[in-house]
């Protein structure tokens, strides 16, 4: 069972619409909290970085949340567009400097449609 | 900033033959670089770790001596994939790391590159 679960696998959204993606994880503790974005074929680009003392952060249209104690974070997409088609990453990374061992979600794969 | 640039984007080979990608860090030194496989649908997984002059340290199930790792240079890791099958054919990305920005730990994607074995 993959410790980073990610859901929904797939979502279909009109463009200008909202939408939350979620991310539910059992690796504890971890240093941070990442999301990224994937476009097809091309590598993924961070979105949001979070500690575990962090419950918020933003990056424009996207805002990410953790909630450690339930061990799930989300990410939300506010007036989406079709760029924002793409798939979308959670990341754990472990301590204590985390770096070298990540554990990658199952993703999300957003389609924006007009 | 943090820019990975990854060569070439895609190749098409020949079953038997070998393949080299290289993976550079433009506008920073990467002390480790790390490189990924991804098949369709599917996450990233993790291949291997690499330390600037240090042998790489491989995940398991990843066979050494078929993925050949080299980090000779702080801007500069190659991943060559010998005796190519295909069943190697996937998405290869490598990411790299700067200790400096250690803070977050952050991994700086490439663009990835798409290899297909005939």
């Amino acid at each position: 069972k993959n410790q980073v679960e990610q859901s929904p696998q797939s979502l279909i959204i009109l463009e200008g619409k909202n939408c939350t993606l979620q991310c539910n994880y059992t690796v504890s503790p971890f240093s941070n909290l990442r999301w990224y974005k994937q476009d097809t074929g091309r590598g993924p680009v961070s979105l949001t970085i979070m500690t575990f003392s962090e419950n918020t952060k933003s990056n424009g249209r996207y805002t990410a949340t953790l909630d450690a104690d339930t061990k799930q974070s989300s990410l939300h997409i506010t007036a989406s567009q079709l760029s924002d088609s793409a798939s979308y990453i959670c990341v754990v990374s472990l301590p204590p400097g985390g770096y070298q061992k990540v554990t990658f979600g199952t993703g999300t794969k957003l389609q924006v449609i007009p | 900033g943090a820019v990975v640039s990854q060569h070439p984007s895609w190749v098409i080979c020949k079953s038997g033959t070998s393949v080299k990608i290289e993976c550079r860090s433009l506008d920073f030194q990467a002390t480790t670089m790390f490189w990924y496989r991804q098949f369709p649908k599917q996450s990233l997984m993790l291949m291997a770790t690499s330390n600037e002059g240090s042998k790489a340290t491989y995940e398991q199930g990843v066979e050494k001596d078929k993925f050949l790792i080299n980090h000779a240079s702080l801007t500069l890791s190659t991943l060559t994939v010998t005796s190519a099958h295909p069943e190697d054919s996937s998405f290869y990305i490598c990411s790299a790391s700067e200790i400096a920005g250690v803070s977050y730990n952050e991994q700086f994607f490439g663009p990835g590159t798409r290899l297909t074995v005939l």
